[in-house]
Parts: structure tokens; sequence; C-alpha cells
């Protein structure tokens, strides 16, 4: 069973900028991982920011963008806003059926 | 407009079964890729099972043998057939539509005595 690797927390200043990345034990992340990127506030489901590696929905703020990054799979969160405070999960497919969640990452708006 | 809602959690003792529900609208579940994400407290997100073209289903180890995912065409609505629930069953549970990952909101299974 690969494990898919996040940092356990991030901290940004408000209109700052992070990355945060998502990682595979198997390997380099690709885009055949068509990996995604989830954000999840207290008490509320998880949202869909990212698929595909850098598609948005038409929900997913400009400041958000997805990328492959030195071998891992990428969030960059530009501009930093207060309401970006969560916790984020990547989704990286290994097979049509077989997919696995990042240990997920929390971050911090400071 | 996509919609999931799901349905059917609650509390359940060690070794009970439960069936979770997944309303789609806006879309129909037969032609679609359909997922069961869980959610333990406090905990992250764990891919439980699928279902994909011509009925094909995949299951995670830690389910595989007590769960089964169906789907009901004339209801539109996708299932998670829970049996032999164990206390680490304990979560939310999310249905996901791919590959856009539509998620809803999430039914709470509690399994204890």
């Amino acid at each position: 069973q690969a494990v898919v690797t996040q940092e356990p927390s991030l901290t940004v200043s408000p209109g700052g900028t992070v990355t945060l990345t998502c990682g595979s034990s198997t390997g380099d992340v690709t885009s055949g991982h068509y990996p995604y990127w989830f954000q999840q506030k207290p008490g509320q489901a998880p949202r869909t920011l990212i698929y595909d590696t850098y598609k948005k929905h038409s929900w997913t703020p400009d400041r958000f963008s997805g990328s492959l990054l030195g071998g891992k799979g990428a969030l960059t969160l530009s501009d930093a806003q207060p309401e970006d405070e969560a916790d984020y999960y990547c989704l990286l497919s290994y097979s049509v059926s077989r997919r696995v969640f990042g240990t997920g990452t929390k971050v911090t708006v400071l | 407009e996509v919609q999931l809602v799901e349905s059917g959690g609650g509390l359940i003792q060690p070794g009970g079964s439960l069936r979770v529900s997944c309303a789609a609208s806006g879309f129909i579940v037969s032609n679609n890729f359909m997922s069961w994400v869980r959610q333990a407290p406090g905990k992250g997100l764990e891919w439980v099972s699928a279902i994909y073209s011509g009925d094909n289903t995949y299951y995670a180890d830690s389910v595989k043998g007590r769960f089964t995912i169906s789907r009901d065409t004339s209801k539109n609505t996708l299932y998670l057939q829970m049996n032999s629930l164990r206390a680490e069953d304990t979560a939310v549970y999310y249905c996901m539509r791919f590959p856009l990952a539509e998620w809803g909101q999430g039914t709470l299974v509690t399994v204890s005595s």
C-alpha cells in the first residue's frame, strides 16, 4: 500500500505565499497520478479545490493553484487570507480503483 | 446542479450491520465513478470503496469482506452495506463522484456498545 505524505503543518502570513506538497512512497508524483487537493474547515465536509493536477472548480479562489514540483504534487496558496486557515488533503490515483489520501496539512494564517 | 445527500448513519453495536445511502441528483449514478470515503473523529481521510464501469468494485483492505458497495439505478442512489462493524469503523462517511470529486455532506456512523 502506497503512503502519501504531506507536511503536518505550515504557517503563512496574511498576504503571503505557501506551498503544500504531496509525495508518494512509490516514487515521483506525475500527472498520471491525477493529483487532487481538498480543503476542509472544522465541522465541514471537504471541498475540492484542484483536480487532475491543476484544474480548478468554479468555486476555487484564484489564489490557489496546483502543479508538480520536484517529484511531488503541489498546492500553492498566494495572497493568503484568514479564511484559508484549514486542513488540506491531497489524493493520488495509483490505478483505476486504488486511490490514496495524503496525511493532511494544517495551514495556519498568522 | 450536482447534489449528493448521505443518510442512514447512527449508533450501532459492535458486530452489527448498517446501510448508508447517498442520494444523487443532477447526474446518473450508474454512469459515474462513485466512491465512499470516511473520516474517523480527529483523523484524516480514508478511501473506503469505489464502484465504476460495469459494476467493478474496489475495497480498502480494512473493510474488504465486510462492506459492500452498490447502486440502485431506479433511485439514483449509492449504498454502502456495512457488516461486522468494529469500533474502528466509527467515522463520518462521505460519498464522492469522480472525476470532478464532488462531495456529499457526510453521515456519522458510531460503533459502540
